[in-house]
């Protein structure tokens, strides 16, 4: 099946920098791809659509300007948390959604990324 | 925005079948009916997608009646490896986004 890799898996940064992490589909194209964060216990919380080649649409609370988002290519999405504070602490997943799948848009997710900000 | 609705949490035993019924009554008329597994520290995985009626594949059944007010995910014969939380969603047809609930966490037991 599709797979999607996230890079770093784990990150531990200090309060005030900065954090990239990077989405890839390995084996198949993906204009659409998506973000999301997950704290313990709870479920995903949907943050932001990423558009390869245009700028991402991000869900009413999020911040765009603290969580950056690039989609530079057809499987490559970047989510920078810009001056990371502990709050931000959380477990990051991105998905992407095969372009040449069928009509259901069946989305495959990545691992995650866990994120300790300190 | 269709809202599901799934019991919080089951208990199984090794060998059972276990059937997860998830509300969805604001669906809408192109809207699809997906189901993901997800064990802790990793990302869901999808279990099965259906529109209407039945739908089987090799790991479960989705079972979706006329009204498509709800669904019935079915794992036959479940096993230990089978403790996760599952989700159901129903998939907006305007961009493919996936809004999550709550989930069910499922714990199969010895």
């Amino acid at each position: 099946g599709a797979v999607v890799s996230q890079h770093p898996s784990r990150v531990i940064c200090k309060s005030g920098t900065s954090v990239k992490i990077e989405c890839r589909s390995l084996d198949f194209q993906a204009t659409t791809m998506f973000w999301y964060r997950q704290f313990p216990k709870k479920s995903l919380m949907l943050m932001a659509t990423s558009n390869e080649g245009s700028k991402a649409t991000y869900e009413q609370g999020v911040e765009k300007d603290k969580f950056l988002i690039n989609h530079a290519s057809l499987t490559l999405s970047t989510l920078t948390v810009t001056s990371a504070h502990p709050e931000d602490s959380s477990f990051y997943i991105c998905s992407a959604r095969d372009i040449s799948g069928r009509p259901s848009y069946e989305q495959y997710f990545g691992p995650g990324t866990r994120l300790t900000v300190t | 925005l269709a809202k599901t609705t799934q019991p919080i949490s089951m208990d199984s035993y090794e060998g059972q079948e276990v059937n997860i019924t998830c509300s969805h009554n604001n669906i809408a008329t192109n809207d699809y009916i997906t189901w993901y597994q997800q064990f802790p520290s990793q990302g869901p995985r999808f279990i099965i997608q259906g529109y209407k009626t039945k739908v089987t594949n090799e790991v479960a059944s989705l079972f979706i009646p006329a009204d498509r007010k709800s669904s019935t995910l079915s794992l036959p014969r479940v096993s230990l490896s089978d403790t996760a939380v599952y989700y159901c969603l129903v998939l907006l047809n305007q961009g493919g986004k996936l809004i999550f609930g709550q989930g069910t966490e499922l714990s199969v037991k010895p």
